[in-house]
């Protein structure tokens, strides 16, 4: 079946480095792409999508590419603050209706 | 108040018990998901819904019942609660297939 991987957390970085989180998918058809991100205690709210192949989203200084050649929609940013520590997920929906998730990447951002 | 609201935030139950987790939307969105979260298992599909009086099966759905015989409501039922359901359950809800969902505060459900 679907299916989405992240890279295994916690990822820990200082303040103003870069960052990127793996995302690899496994999907028939032409899945929409989204990340996602949880603060303590919070729900998840979207942090950008991309819906075909090459497509960019981007919010908040965060970007991923879909690319359908590898598989992939890596989450970068090209300098971090403290307020991006959350866990980030990476998520696919499918022709079907469903929304799966990736298991999630914590991120801490040390000043 | 509008957005999608799920009760109760925080629940003790103890093994065997029935338990019903409420999720309720107010934007009349036409699909709705249940997650659970475990750490080292991120989020988990149990159910989803495309509309009224359709659903069908998550990745992990033994041991739940669904039912949406209203749009704005997606109830969730554990017939017979383990303590391996013990997790924090999440509503969502989204406007059409591959669009933005929306999602509840959680459910922090404790077997006992």
């Amino acid at each position: 079946g679907d299916s989405v991987t992240q890279m295994e957390g916690p990822v820990t970085l200082s303040e103003e480095a870069f960052l990127t989180i793996n995302c690899t998918y496994t999907a028939t058809g032409y899945p929409s792409l989204f990340w996602y991100v949880q603060y303590p205690g919070e729900g998840l709210q979207l942090l950008l999508k991309a819906t075909k192949a090459d497509d960019k989203g981007s919010n908040k200084g965060f970007e991923a590419t879909y690319r359908k050649e590898t598989t992939s929609f890596h989450l970068e940013k090209g300098s971090v603050q403290v307020s991006d520590s959350a866990v980030y997920f990476c998520a696919l929906g499918n022709q079907g209706g469903k929304l799966i998730f990736g298991q999630g990447t914590e991120l801490s951002v040390k000043p | 108040d509008a957005g999608i609201t799920q009760s109760p935030r925080y629940k003790i139950t103890e093994t065997g018990r029935q338990v019903t987790l409420m999720c309720h939307q107010t934007w009349s969105h036409s699909y709705m998901f249940w997650y659970r979260q475990d750490l080292g298992h991120g989020l988990r599909l149990i159910y989803y819904s495309a509309a009224a009086d359709i659903t069908d099966k998550g990745e992990v759905p033994d041991g739940y019942v669904v039912s949406r015989s209203k749009t704005e409501n997606f109830p969730l039922t554990l017939e017979s609660a383990t303590r391996s359901q013990t997790s924090v359950y999440f509503c969502a809800s989204s406007a059409g297939k591959n669009t933005e969902a929306f999602f509840g505060q959680g459910t922090r459900l404790t077997v006992v």
